[in-house]
């Protein structure tokens, strides 16, 4: 079954950049059509699409958070890792990964999320 | 960019028919999904492309998506359906856009 992990530091500072890794099982990023984002959901307030890749390197971002914002993929670990730059508190949030395909459009299998902290 | 409205909260007795809408400029021209959100929980994709359902989602869960509106229906609803619930459509210029969730409350 497909399932996803995310792993990444719980606390950073302002200004410090974040990289978050998403871990996955049951699909493979070579596979045509299959693609991997990243979701967050600050506390108490609503989903925002982050990035996301797909199997043949086409990467897309968030337009509003593109400037701070790399998704890159290791096929071979099976991971897709997400960086963000200049960290403000108001980016704490859960962040999620999740699987999508083309040209689904949409998300079927979440993982757990992990909660990160900015704070001095 | 491409925006979508939904209300804040929608209260529906227990048993009735729950209706959650999804406001978006032409957005009977896109295709729609839905997400059920738990407390503490990740989201669940509860139907797709406007009126499927994955597999294991009750039948209680239909959607329709007409001219500049969504909508995500839940019949007979039940204590379990309290969620928060999101819909979300693919935009050519914006990519992937959620909205910004419904409170269902069961009462």
């Amino acid at each position: 079954q497909i399932t996803l992990k995310e792993s990444g530091p719980t606390l950073v500072k302002p200004t410090q950049t974040l990289t978050l890794t998403c871990t996955f099982s049951g699909f493979s990023l070579s596979t045509s059509g299959v693609g991997v984002g990243w979701i967050r959901q600050p506390p108490g307030k609503a989903l925002e699409w982050l990035a996301l890749i797909y199997w043949d390197d086409d990467k897309r971002y968030s337009p509003s958070l593109k400037s701070r914002l790399t998704i890159t993929k290791d096929t071979s670990k099976n991971q897709v890792v997400l960086t963000m730059t200049n960290m403000d508190p108001v980016d704490t949030a859960t962040y999620y990964c999740a699987h999508s395909g083309w040209p689904t459009g949409y998300f079927d299998y979440w993982g757990q999320g992990t909660l990160v902290t900015v704070s001095s | 960019s491409y925006e979508l409205t939904q209300p804040l909260s929608v209260s529906v007795a227990l048993g009735q028919t729950a209706r959650i809408t999804c406001g978006g400029n032409n957005i009977g021209s896109k295709n729609v999904h839905w997400y059920q959100q738990k407390p503490g929980q990740a989201p669940v994709l509860v139907i797709y492309r406007d009126s499927n359902r994955p597999s294991g989602i009750p039948e209680r869960f239909s959607g329709s998506n007409s001219g500049n509106t969504a909508t995500l229906t839940i019949s007979r609803a039940q204590a379990g359906d309290e969620a928060d619930y999101y819909c979300q459509v693919w935009d050519s210029s914006t990519a992937f856009v959620f909205g910004g969730g419904t409170k269902l409350t069961v009462l």
